[in-house]
């Protein structure tokens, strides 16, 4: 167990809807990471942030946001689903924003019909 | 962009072989991070790697990064079966979070 959770586990949706993805960090971490991990793709990093600041932007589609609360939890918004979305969603967090070691989550499936 | 390359994408070993896994980058890496991901489970950190040339090693794995920063290694000493997984590395400068696209490991007994 990492101490990152996410929820929910798994998620099933239609084209064209939009959900939400929820992680909570370990104690003390300040920095949140969001992945998209397909068979074709890999691991792609999407955005990271840092005490509620966005710090650095990957390949993060612009019908995905996301966003850090004070409580340092962060939530994934997927909208305008395409079935291309289906993939694991990891959220990972660290002790401090330059990218040292990583803690991740279990992953949230996530299938669009 | 910058691209980090895993070779090979996949390797079956008998228990108790070497295995190697390799990282290629077209650019200077700022440091290089090690994970491992056993089947149907999430990344998992093992190691980072900061200064040109470095070698470490954890029991059975050896981590090398190369003289001029582009590139580095993973050897595992006689796999068991616990080392199935796949092995990404990870380029993380200051706004990039890059990592390969990984090396499955398969073990058999």
């Amino acid at each position: 167990d990492s101490g990152v959770t996410q929820t929910p586990k798994h998620l099933i949706t239609a084209t064209g809807q939009r959900v939400t993805l929820r992680c909570s960090p370990r104690s003390g971490d300040l920095s949140v990471y969001w992945y998209q991990q397909s068979l074709d793709q890999g691991l792609q990093f999407l955005i990271q942030y840092y005490n509620g600041e966005e710090r650095a932007k990957g390949n993060i589609l612009e019908r995905f946001s996301a966003q850090q609360f004070p409580d340092l939890h962060s939530e994934l918004n997927l909208s305008s689903l395409e079935l291309g979305d289906s993939a694991l969603y990891f959220c990972a967090s660290s002790r401090t924003p330059e990218n040292n070691e990583q803690f991740f989550g279990p992953g949230t499936r996530l299938t669009v019909l | 962009g910058q691209q980090v390359m895993q070779i090979p994408q996949y390797q079956h070993v008998q228990e108790g072989e070497d295995f190697t896994t390799y990282c290629n980058s077209s650019t200077t890496l700022s440091n290089i991070q090690w994970y491992k991901q056993r089947p149907g489970g999430h990344p998992v950190f093992l190691i980072q790697l900061v200064k040109s040339g470095e070698v470490k090693k954890q029991k059975r794995l050896t981590f090398q990064f190369g003289e001029a920063k582009k590139n580095s290694s993973l050897h595992i000493t006689a796999t068991q079966t616990t080392d199935v997984g796949t092995y990404f590395c990870s380029d993380s400068g200051y706004s990039t979070l890059t990592f390969g696209k990984g090396t499955m490991l398969l073990v058999s007994p």
